[in-house]
C-alpha cells in the first residue's frame, strides 16, 4: 500500500527559483491538503483541496500555488524560493465527507532555500 | 480559527512509567474531533489515536489512553509502560466535524525522551 507519496524527499534551491513539490495517493480520497512544519509553529496549512478541479487558501497561501486536475494528484509550486520558505513540507489526504476521519500524511519533503 | 495549545514543549519519562501530555484547544464548535499524532525522527506523520467530541468515553489504543474534558477544552494523551519507541514529537490536532475541508489545526508539539 503506497498511500501518500510525495517527491522529492530533500532538496535545496537557490533564491528566486521555481519548483514543483509532487504529491499522489492511490486511496481515492477526495480531499487532499499541503502543510509546512517549522519548528516551534507546528503544522500549517498552506492550500487544500475537496476534489478534483477545486481548490482553496488555508492558513499561509501566500507564494504557493496548486492545481488538482485528478483525484490523485496535488502538486505544490514554488514561484520564486524565498528563504523564508526554509521548511517540511507535508501532503496530507483525507476521505470526503465530515466523518471523523484521520489524515494521511506523505513522508514529507525537507526544502532548503539558500 | 481554532487554536491548539500544548503548553510542554519537551517531556522526558523512564521506560516502563507513564507520562501525561497535554493539549488545550479553543473553539466556538460543539461538534469535532481531536486527534494525537506522533511524528518520529524519521518524519512520518502517524495516527496514535482520536477521539470524537460528541463521545463521552475516552478513546484509548492500547497503551494510549486520552482524558477528553469537552468543558474545560482540554485532550491530554497518557502513554502508559512507556517504552523506547514511544520518543518522538507529539502533535495535538483539531478538526472541525462540519468543516468541508481538510482543516486541521495544530499544535506546535511536545517532544517526547524516553530514558533506558
Amino acid at each position: 500500500n503506497a498511500g501518500v507519496t510525495q517527491t522529492p524527499k530533500f532538496q535545496v534551491l537557490k533564491t528566486g527559483q521555481s519548483m514543483t513539490l509532487q504529491c499522489a495517493q492511490d486511496m481515492n480520497h477526495e480531499y487532499m491538503s499541503w502543510y509546512r512544519q517549522d519548528p516551534g509553529m507546528g503544522l500549517r496549512l498552506i492550500h487544500y483541496s475537496v476534489g478534483a478541479g477545486i481548490t482553496d487558501q488555508g492558513e499561509v497561501p501566500n507564494g504557493y500555488n496548486v492545481s488538482r486536475s485528478t483525484t490523485e494528484d496535488f502538486p505544490l509550486r514554488l514561484l520564486s524560493a524565498a528563504p523564508s520558505q526554509t521548511s517540511v513540507y507535508f501532503c496530507a489526504s483525507r476521505p470526503g465527507g465530515v466523518g471523523g476521519t484521520e489524515a494521511f500524511f506523505g513522508q514529507g519533503t525537507r526544502l532548503t532555500v539558500v | 480559527a481554532q487554536t491548539v495549545t500544548q503548553s510542554q514543549p519537551e517531556m522526558s519519562v523512564q521506560e516502563a512509567e507513564t507520562v501525561t501530555l497535554s493539549c488545550t484547544y479553543d473553539t466556538s464548535e460543539s461538534d469535532y474531533y481531536l486527534f494525537w499524532y506522533k511524528q518520529p525522527p524519521s518524519r512520518q506523520m502517524i495516527l496514535v489515536i482520536r477521539q470524537e467530541a460528541y463521545k463521552q468515553q475516552n478513546a484509548t489504543e492500547n497503551r494510549f489512553s486520552v482524558n477528553f474534558q469537552k468543558a474545560a477544552k482540554s485532550f491530554s494523551l497518557k502513554i502508559s509502560d512507556s517504552q523506547l519507541g514511544d520518543a518522538a514529537m507529539y502533535f495535538c490536532a483539531y478538526r472541525s466535524a462540519w468543516n468541508t475541508g481538510n482543516q486541521f489545526y495544530f499544535g506546535t508539539g511536545t517532544s517526547l525522551t524516553v530514558i533506558p
